[in-house]
């Protein structure tokens, strides 16, 4: 029972290339988040949304943005990708309705920028 | 600022040892703690979630506990087995930030021998 879905497992994209990431969620959640996550560094917050049209940005924003048009699909979109973004991406959804909410995780995105 | 900290960052077992891995959190003001197995190359699987006023959870070979006010929590995994090998993450859901963001640790990478 697939709950947090990624549109691709692996991706390779061109230096320059404008670059989306999907992210649809079933649990009809409030709170979707995009990580990434690097050898040594770790999980590292990029934006999360609370609600639709809604966005805030993490630890790490700079060279992306995100859309979130509907409440299932958040989206994450590397404006101009370069070599230092390629990495694994993952996406998470959580309920903002009880404090006692566990998050739940996508099967991740190796992007690679060539 | 909240910091997780896991130790060991990796541990070898054989097979059927019960082992322990340690997490800690620098700020005790928390809603939550939750813990993950990754497989290489793969998102993030949920495995416990500890609220806050709880002391433990249990989930077959799995048991988690969580001290507070020392900032601290282990994940018991008894009779270890190779399907067990992975990456342990822990995280906690801290109160005000980020709504429901969750701040992690960078890991325990577990190998278990047969």
């Amino acid at each position: 029972d697939v709950k947090v879905t990624q549109s691709s497992r692996y991706l390779v994209k061109r230096t320059g290339e404008k670059v989306f990431l999907e992210c649809v969620q079933d649990m009809d959640h409030e709170n979707m988040f995009w990580y990434r996550q690097d050898p040594g560094l770790g999980l590292r917050l990029i934006y999360f949304s609370y609600d639709v049209k809604m966005k805030e940005k993490g630890d790490i924003p700079e060279g992306y943005s995100v859309s979130r048009e509907k409440k299932e699909r958040f989206s994450l979109i590397l404006e101009s990708a370069s070599t230092n973004q390629t990495s694994m991406y993952l996406c998470a959804s959580s309920s903002l309705r009880r404090e006692y909410t566990e998050a739940f995780f996508g099967q991740g995105t190796r992007l690679t920028v060539v | 600022k909240q910091e997780v900290t896991q130790i060991p960052a990796a541990l070898s077992v054989p097979e059927g040892e019960n082992l322990v891995l340690n997490c800690s959190f620098t700020d005790s003001a928390i809603y939550n703690l939750q813990w993950f197995r990754q497989d290489p190359g793969k998102g993030l699987t949920s495995l416990l979630l500890i609220q806050s006023s709880q002391r433990e959870q249990t989930s077959g070979r799995l048991n988690a506990s969580l001290d507070k006010s020392s900032g601290r929590s282990t994940l018991y995994i008894a009779a270890s087995q190779p399907g067990d090998s992975a990456t342990y993450l822990c995280a906690v859901r801290e109160y005000g930030g980020s709504q429901g963001n969750l701040i992690f640790g960078k890991g325990t990478k577990l190998s278990v021998k047969p």
